[in-house]
């Protein structure tokens, strides 16, 4: 079965200090994708990021970073240079993809609160 | 491109009525989900179609849960008998699945149920 774990279950940060996000998931398949989820207070779910089991290649987009360790089963996420306005819950997530080679249902981790204040 | 969108956006019920969902995906996209989320934990799978087939249901879904998709275009989700459990965020998700993609899903607003 697979899960996935968000240690984290709040971190409250000051403004332009840089935020790591923890994710750690179980798998026993070979092929499968990792997602990170932002949730806002108003509630709906924005997707970040995808990555594939097979690209352990770190990804930068602005001031967010993704760190991809199969060694450890770990995909963390890092804000650099918080702002008030990534204030939201973050969900990791996971889906295998032995049954038909694509992502199907994900698995998502509690969620890590994050705070950012003035 | 309009986004997901799901209606209603609030539903007060008392126990023992039946309630249904509906969710509206992105135009060209074949797979539609079902995810619930309660309080401080992230959304549960409840199921999914491939166009108007219904390809997965989690153990989760008890059978007063039903959904269907008629025309591989929107999807219903009716609860019947209602308990106060049902209580939750119903969301539902679209994405488009083609051979050798992973495809992210796209959320709607969720519906939030609430049963007194």
């Amino acid at each position: 079965a697979q899960k996935v774990t968000q240690a984290q279950t709040e971190i409250s940060v000051v403004e332009k200090e840089d935020v790591t996000l923890d994710c750690v998931y179980e798998t026993r398949d070979t092929t499968y994708y990792l997602f990170w989820y932002k949730q806002p207070p108003s509630g709906e779910l924005v997707f970040l990021i995808r990555r594939n089991s097979f690209d352990e290649q770190n990804e930068i987009s602005g001031r967010y970073s993704w760190n991809f360790q199969k060694s450890t089963s770990s995909f963390n996420f890092t804000i650099t240079a918080s702002q008030v306005v990534d204030s939201a819950v973050y969900f990791c997530a996971l889906s295998e993809a032995w049954k038909t080679g694509t992502a199907s249902k994900l698995t998502f981790g509690t969620g890590t609160r994050l705070q950012v204040t003035l | 491109d309009t986004g997901v969108s799901q209606n209603p956006r609030h539903k007060i019920t008392k126990r023992g009525q039946n309630v249904t969902f509906r969710c509206d995906p992105i135009s060209e996209h074949n797979r539609l989900y079902w995810y619930r989320q309660t309080l401080g934990q992230g959304p549960e799978f409840l199921t999914y179609f491939q166009n108007e087939a219904q390809l997965e249901k989690s153990r989760l879904l008890s059978d007063r849960f039903s959904a269907e998709r008629p025309k591989g275009s929107f999807s219903t989700l009716e609860i019947q008998r209602t308990e106060q459990g049902d209580s939750a965020m119903y969301l539902c998700a679209s994405s488009l699945a083609l051979s050798g993609g992973p495809y992210e899903q796209y959320f709607g607003p969720g519906t939030r149920l609430t049963v007194t």
